[in-house]
């Protein structure tokens, strides 16, 4: 199944602890994303790696850390876990920068819920 | 400032009923718009763009400059058209941004 994957889909935890999400994709792209979605549905880009190069960081406090080891995997770790993290949390990826089309291709989705 | 707004959360629509779901957009640039759409347990996806000016599961949108507006249109509503849409703009290096989204319900 050629996809963007996730890891993992639920994820439950108390307020100050660290934690990743896993994010892989087989689709043979160069630009992976992460976006939030809040509790209203809202979509925020976070950050886009184009071959592991960090190219684009939005206004995500520093306890957000995102890792590119190869342009397939993104993880994403987040240190200090607050109330306000709580979201579903979304990789996508794309074709690279220059035959980009726009279409962005999502992964199902990591729900993290803080206590 | 980029800006994508979609004014309505819900549209309820009865099967057979026509559909507008509304997106405007703030963009000081040439913009580049689309339509994504979530089905129900299912991962969001492209459903249009505006450049390709294509019809999708007899879904339109056109772009209009002078109004700012990307409305998503289709005829006639069916109950498989129940999901939630967003409207998104291409604002450079492959960022896009989205609006808060539709969520669109086709009652039999």
């Amino acid at each position: 199944d050629t996809a963007v994957s996730q890891t993992p889909k639920y994820l439950v935890t108390q307020m100050g602890n660290d934690k990743s999400i896993k994010c892989e994709q087989n689709l043979g792209h160069d630009t992976m994303y992460w976006y939030k979605q809040d509790s209203k549905k809202f979509l925020k880009i976070m950050f886009s790696y184009n071959n592991k190069e960090l190219i684009i960081n939005e206004t995500v406090p520093n306890r957000f850390s995102p890792k590119s080891p190869d342009k397939a995997h993104l993880n994403l770790h987040i240190n200090s876990l607050e109330l306000g993290d709580s979201a579903v949390y979304f990789c996508a990826s794309s074709q690279a920068l220059a035959k980009a089309t726009g279409e962005l291709f999502f992964g199902e989705g990591s729900r993290l819920t803080v206590l | 400032a980029q800006r994508v707004t979609q004014p309505e959360k819900l549209l309820s629509v009865f099967k057979g009923a026509p559909v507008e779901l509304k997106c405007n957009y703030s963009y000081s640039g040439s913009p580049e718009l689309f339509w994504y759409v979530q089905y129900s347990r299912q991962r969001l996806q492209l459903l249009l763009r505006h450049i390709s000016r294509e019809s999708i599961k007899g879904f339109t949108a056109d772009l209009n400059k002078g109004e700012t507006s990307f409305h998503l249109k289709k005829p006639f509503a069916q109950e498989e058209d129940s999901a939630m849409y967003y409207c998104a703009l291409r604002t450079g290096f492959q960022k896009l941004v989205f609006g808060t989204g539709t969520r669109l319900l086709v009652s039999p």
